[in-house]
C-alpha cells in the first residue's frame, strides 16, 4: 500500500538558518508522482512543486529546493535562508496511480522560523 | 480567476443535525475533490469526482456522508446526521484534466459539532 512519512513533527529555526524537511515514500507503482504543498495559519493549502517518478533532478526554486532519490525513496525540501514567512505546515504527497488524482498525504511537518 | 469557494467558512452545529458545505471549483477543472483534515488523522481524501461523475468514493467514513456534483461548477457534501467525531476542517480541491494535475484548495470548512 502506498504511504508518507514526515518522521519530523515539529521543526523550529532561527531566520537565516537552513532547514530541510524530511519525506520517505512507499508505493509499488513505477510511475508515479510527488508533491509538496504549504499550509501557512491562514488554513488554506498551496502547492508548491510535483515531481514525475522518472525525473530524478533536483529542482530549485529561489529559496526553495527539492532533493529527489528513488534510491531511497525519498524527496526531501530544502528551504535556505530561512524567513519568518515560511513559518507553516508542509505536507508532502504521493499520487496513487499514474493519474487517478488521488492523493496520499504524510501526517505533514510543522516549521516555525523565529526571528 | 477567484479560486475555489467554499461555503460557509465556518459552521457550528448540534449532534443530529444535517450539515451541507458546498464548493464551486475552478472554472474549467475537470477533477474536484473532497478532503477532512483532522489532528487526529490528517489530511484524508473522501471523494473525488472526474467531469462531475464520483470516482472513488472509498474515503467516505459512513454513509451518513454524501457528495454530489450537479454540474461543472458545484459540489456539496452533506452530513446527515450529523455527529461531534465529525468535528473537523473540509477543503475541496480541483485540478485540471489530468489526474497528476496539482490541486487548488478552497480556503475549507471549519466544521464544529456540538
Amino acid at each position: 500500500a502506498q504511504k508518507v512519512t514526515q518522521a519530523q513533527t515539529e521543526i523550529s529555526v532561527v531566520e537565516k538558518e537552513d532547514v530541510t524537511l524530511d519525506c520517505v515514500y512507499e508505493t509499488r507503482d513505477t510511475t508515479y508522482y510527488l508533491f509538496w504543498y504549504k499550509q501557512p495559519p491562514s488554513g488554506e493549502l498551496v502547492f508548491l512543486i510535483r515531481r514525475n517518478s522518472f525525473d530524478e533532478q533536483n529542482e530549485i526554486s529561489g529559496r526553495y529546493s527539492w532533493n529527489f532519490q528513488k534510491s531511497t525513496s525519498s524527496f526531501n525540501f530544502t528551504i535556505t535562508a530561512s524567513q519568518v514567512v515560511d513559518s507553516a505546515v508542509y505536507f508532502c504527497a504521493l499520487s496513487e496511480g499514474s493519474n487517478t488524482g488521488k492523493l496520499i498525504f504524510g501526517q505533514g511537518t510543522t516549521l516555525q522560523v523565529k526571528p | 480567476d477567484a479560486g475555489v469557494i467554499q461555503s460557509p467558512r465556518h459552521e457550528v452545529t448540534e449532534m443530529g443535525q444535517e450539515v451541507t458545505l458546498r464548493c464551486k471549483p475552478i472554472s474549467g477543472h475537470d477533477y474536484l475533490f473532497w478532503y477532512r483534515q483532522t489532528m487526529m488523522r490528517g489530511l484524508e481524501l473522501l471523494i473525488y469526482f472526474n467531469n462531475n461523475v464520483p470516482i472513488d468514493d472509498s474515503g467516505m467514513p459512513e454513509d451518513r456522508f454524501s457528495a454530489k456534483m450537479p454540474n461543472a461548477s458545484f459540489s456539496t457534501l452533506k452530513i446527515q446526521p450529523s455527529e461531534p467525531r465529525d468535528s473537523a476542517v473540509y477543503f475541496c480541491a480541483s485540478s485540471f484534466y489530468r489526474g497528476y494535475d496539482e490541486q487548488f484548495f478552497g480556503p475549507g470548512t471549519r466544521l464544529t459539532v456540538l
